[in-house]
């Protein structure tokens, strides 16, 4: 099955410095990439996602790249706020195409991630 | 408002007394899903439902059930609670329709088993 390592466990990052989380993935048939934000005391929420067909994708100060080939995807956070302090997951899956296995996300560990003022 | 609500938020039990914990979601989703938390773990998921009477096991399964009986509804229910049950689980919905693989998380259920 999937499995999915994700770097850094922590990260603390001064406000307006970028944070960049990493994440490798070992099955070669994945194809859907979504990374979630969880605040304190909430769950996990959808920022972004990305499909195996793009190699970046951005909106506004998050972005994420996929490299298929080393079988690794990062996002990005620039120009960071406090209010992006929070735990963000990383996920991949075999997307809608497989029968068995749609929806099943594989997540990794999970990133803290501290800004501070 | 479109959400998914769990109940309890919070619940601390003994072992061996059977709980369950709701899930709802008023979004119309075929698809339904538990996962629980653990630190250094990430979400694990528990089963998932493709479709009302429809449910399948996830990755850790074991000391848990599920049923779906209605569209809108997917309890989680603990037979015997043990301590290594101990964990924030959340329930997650999502539709499945076109290239729509969001999906959806509840607030969370903290448990704790003494």
């Amino acid at each position: 099955g999937e499995n999915v390592e994700q770097h850094p466990s922590t990260l603390s990052v001064q406000e307006g410095d970028s944070a960049v989380i990493k994440c490798t993935y070992s099955d070669s048939a994945s194809n859907y990439f979504p990374w979630y934000k969880q605040e304190l005391g909430k769950g996990p929420q959808l920022i972004i996602d990305i499909r195996s067909n793009v190699g970046e994708k951005k909106d506004q100060r998050i972005a994420v790249t996929l490299n298929k080939t080393a079988k690794h995807f990062s996002l990005h956070i620039t120009e960071t706020q406090p209010e992006d302090s929070a735990v963000y997951f990383c996920a991949a899956s075999l997307g809608i195409m497989t029968t068995d296995s749609w929806g099943k996300l594989q997540f990794g560990a999970g990133t803290q991630v501290v800004v501070t003022p | 408002e479109a959400q998914v609500t769990q109940n309890p938020r919070y619940l601390i039990t003994v072992t061996g007394k059977k709980l369950t914990v709701t899930c709802s979601q008023n979004m119309n989703h075929e698809y339904m899903s538990w996962y629980r938390q653990d630190p250094g773990l990430g979400l694990r998921q528990i089963y998932y439902s493709m479709n009302v009477e429809v449910t399948d096991k996830g990755d850790v399964p074991e000391g848990y059930k599920v049923s779906r009986k209605e569209k809108r509804n997917f309890p989680l229910i603990l037979e015997s609670p043990s301590p290594n049950q101990t964990s924030l689980y959340f329930c997650a919905s999502s539709p499945r329709e076109g290239s729509q693989e969001t999906q959806y998380f509840g607030p969370g259920t903290r448990l704790l088993v003494l």
